[in-house]
């Protein structure tokens, strides 16, 4: 089992909806979680850090359950601009707690 | 500043060629790794370095070797390289309260 999981894509919703990533991970040692957004094969850039009290910023929205060993990304009212591939990432203390990825997921929102 | 530079941002080489990948960080950052990244794929780590002189294999180190000579910079070598190889090859570094900086990355293609 891959240590990140992520819904499959893509996703294609219109400008204004909402949207709802999930990812799953499998290491009940993991310490830290992130979203990271990435465009067009470009470097991944992060996103939002991914809290237990679950965090927010504008528009997005991230939440942790720990004991369900998931994660999720909400986005609101969907810009063109969002339009990219979300990954799904965690630390875990080992690899010298590299970033550990999903395989990514893509959202395209069109007009 | 220049954060994390790699070079080459492209290159195609033949089967069986090798080649180094340089990534060079100016952040004074201890760890450092090397990802590649292929059509549908997340991030997966090939080698890491938790600091000067020391290296470790990740998820996919085979077919590559690293060093870490100097602390700024991180090479990724390919001996003989194989079609297998394409890829888009990411570089990053971290802080020790893991904030990571990715370089923009290194396109090669082997034919």
């Amino acid at each position: 089992r891959k240590e990140v999981e992520q819904d499959p894509g893509p996703f294609n919703v219109p400008e204004g909806a909402t949207v709802a990533f999930n990812c799953t991970y499998s290491n009940s040692a993991s310490q830290s979680f992130f979203w990271y957004r990435q465009d067009c094969r470009k470097e991944p850039k992060l996103l939002m850090s991914v809290y237990s009290s679950g965090n927010e910023d504008g528009r997005f929205t991230a939440q942790l359950n720990r004991a369900s060993q998931y994660i999720s990304l909400l986005i609101r009212d969907s810009k063109l601009s969002d339009s990219a591939t979300y990954l799904c990432a965690v630390i875990i203390n080992q690899a010298g707690t590299a970033l550990i990825f999903g395989k990514g997921t893509t959202l395209s929102v069109s007009s | 500043n220049a954060g994390v530079t790699q070079t080459p941002k492209f290159r195609v080489l033949k089967t069986g060629q090798s080649m180094t990948l340089l990534c060079a960080q100016d952040m004074n950052h201890e760890y450092m790794y090397w990802y590649r990244q292929d059509p549908g794929m997340g991030l997966r780590l090939i080698h890491y370095s938790v600091g000067e002189g020391t290296t470790a294999k990740g998820e996919v180190p085979d077919g590559y070797n690293v060093s870490r000579l100097k602390k700024q910079n991180f090479l990724l070598g390919l001996e003989s390289a194989a079609p297998s190889q394409t890829s888009v090859y990411f570089c990053a570094s971290r802080t020790v309260n893991y904030g990571y900086t990715f370089g923009s990355g290194t396109r090669l293609t082997v034919v």
